[in-house]
């Protein structure tokens, strides 16, 4: 199956920062979908990134806050803008997974705390 | 609109119990996947099952076995013998099928604990 590295696995930042969340996968692929996970709460898509395309976020999420890069088929980063202390959750980025098991591959996460 | 109910928030069963998790979605697609995962307190994200809507057949998997019922819109995950390695939070998700790319809907997962 697909193996995805994320980075970084674990952040603090100050509020009114930004940080730069970044996904590789070992095989090409053509979607990559980017999460959020509030604490104790389930995962919500934020967007679905294409190669070559603008992202398509979801409803209440937008480009400005979570500006998307998707410069080839193995990479893509998400960047969350001016945080502030409602950012704190873990963000994911998954793929589709049609090898091993026709399923979707999640990254391990990145733990973010704005302080 | 499309939805997944997980109406069981937490559930603690004694090691060696069996448990079963709900899961119950709304979808007016009429070929759609069905998926557990599970989350270890570390926190990734494990895929254990996915299911067409057209396979309704049953399965199972060493202590792990899955009933859907799509004349219910149901699709439990049953644990036998639960173990400690067992307690994780759990998340039933409804996928499209209209195209490769459909979104992955989540339900509010059931945390389980197992106690030994």
């Amino acid at each position: 199956s697909a193996v995805i590295s994320q980075k970084p696995s674990r952040d603090i930042c100050q509020r009114g920062t930004s940080l730069t969340i970044q996904c590789q996968v070992d095989s090409q692929v053509t979607m990559m979908f980017w999460y959020r996970q509030q604490p104790g709460q389930s995962l919500t898509l934020i967007a679905t990134a294409n190669q070559g395309s603008e992202a398509t976020y979801e409803s209440g999420f937008v480009i400005d806050k979570f500006p998307i890069s998707r410069p080839n088929l193995t990479f893509s980063t998400l960047t969350v803008s001016n945080m502030s202390p409602e950012d704190s959750s873990i963000y994911l980025c998954s793929v589709e997974d049609w090898t091993a098991y026709y399923g979707y591959t999640f990254g391990s996460g990145t733990r973010l705390t704005v302080v | 609109a499309q939805k997944v109910t997980q109406a069981q928030t937490e559930i603690s069963v004694v090691e060696k119990e069996d448990v079963t998790l709900d899961c119950v979605y709304e979808t007016r697609d009429t070929t759609y996947y069905l998926f557990w995962y599970k989350q270890p307190p570390s926190g990734e994200l494990v895929f254990l099952i996915r299911r067409n809507s057209f396979d309704e057949q049953n399965e199972i998997s060493g202590r792990y076995s899955w009933n859907f019922q799509k004349s219910t819109s149901s699709f439990n995950f049953t644990i036998t013998a639960s173990q400690v390695v067992d307690s994780a939070v759990y998340f039933c998700a409804l996928g499209g099928m209209k195209t490769s790319y459909d979104k992955v809907i989540f339900g509010p997962g059931t945390s389980l604990s197992v106690i030994p």
